[in-house]
């Protein structure tokens, strides 16, 4: 079975730009999370996914957006990047049993350079 | 502030040694998840324990919950150069299903 994958492995920006990362998540994952790991901040949640609907969001600005599409792919928008935003960007997924939400399986991650 | 907060930082030790991580968190948790990241890639999730239990196993790792105590360890036991990695321990609220992170654990395993 295949697992999370993303896409581009790679990413590299100017500041102003916009970068678009993707994530499919394992086959009959609904939930999808983002991630930022940005160098000596830490994992920071940014973005969940469920059902083509937006759960939750971390403490991040508005130019961090994304979406969920019906086959539950996901994107993750960064408009008007900043330097900070240079980053690993990690997707999990998760299935949804019983209602109850299980364990996250997390993708290889997309690393965004802002120049 | 962080809900999972790694002990120690850093960790090394000779191959063959047993490696323990311990983890506090703050609030009430569903469960409690640890998982492996080598070198700046991806997670990998090692073991999950829910709040109703106290131990699991698997393979050469075994976890304990302390929900009195709000903490967890994590023991790697005969330990290899492949176990060098981060480790970091996440929790699941009762409100919500986003992970939150310490600052992990770097373990170096010298072989």
């Amino acid at each position: 079975e295949a697992g999370v994958t993303q896409s581009p492995t790679h990413l590299i920006k100017t500041r102003g730009q916009q970068a678009t990362l993707r994530c499919s998540p394992i086959s009959g994952h609904t939930s999808v999370y983002w991630y930022q790991q940005a160098l000596g901040l830490g994992l920071q949640f940014l973005l969940w996914y469920d059902e083509g609907e937006e759960r939750n969001r971390g403490n991040f600005p508005p130019r961090f957006s994304g979406r969920q599409f019906p086959n539950y792919s996901s994107e993750l928008n960064v408009n008007a990047l900043e330097l900070e935003d240079s980053a690993l960007y990690l997707c999990a997924s998760s299935p949804r049993t019983g209602g109850r939400y299980n364990e996250q399986f997390f993708g290889p991650g997309t690393r965004l350079t802002v120049l | 502030s962080q809900q999972g907060e790694e002990d120690p930082q850093a960790l090394s030790i000779q191959e063959g040694e047993n490696a323990t991580m311990n983890c506090s968190y703050k609030t009430s948790i569903n469960n409690l998840q640890w998982y492996r990241q080598n070198s700046g890639r991806g997670l990998v999730h090692l073991i999950l324990i829910r709040s109703n239990e106290r131990e699991k196993h698997s393979g050469r790792l075994r976890v304990t919950l302390d929900t009195s105590k709000k903490s967890s360890s994590l023991l790697i036991t005969a330990s290899r150069a492949a176990d060098t990695a981060s480790y970091f321990c996440t929790t699941v609220g009762n409100a919500g299903n986003m992970l939150t992170f310490g600052g992990g654990t770097r373990l170096m395993v010298k072989p």
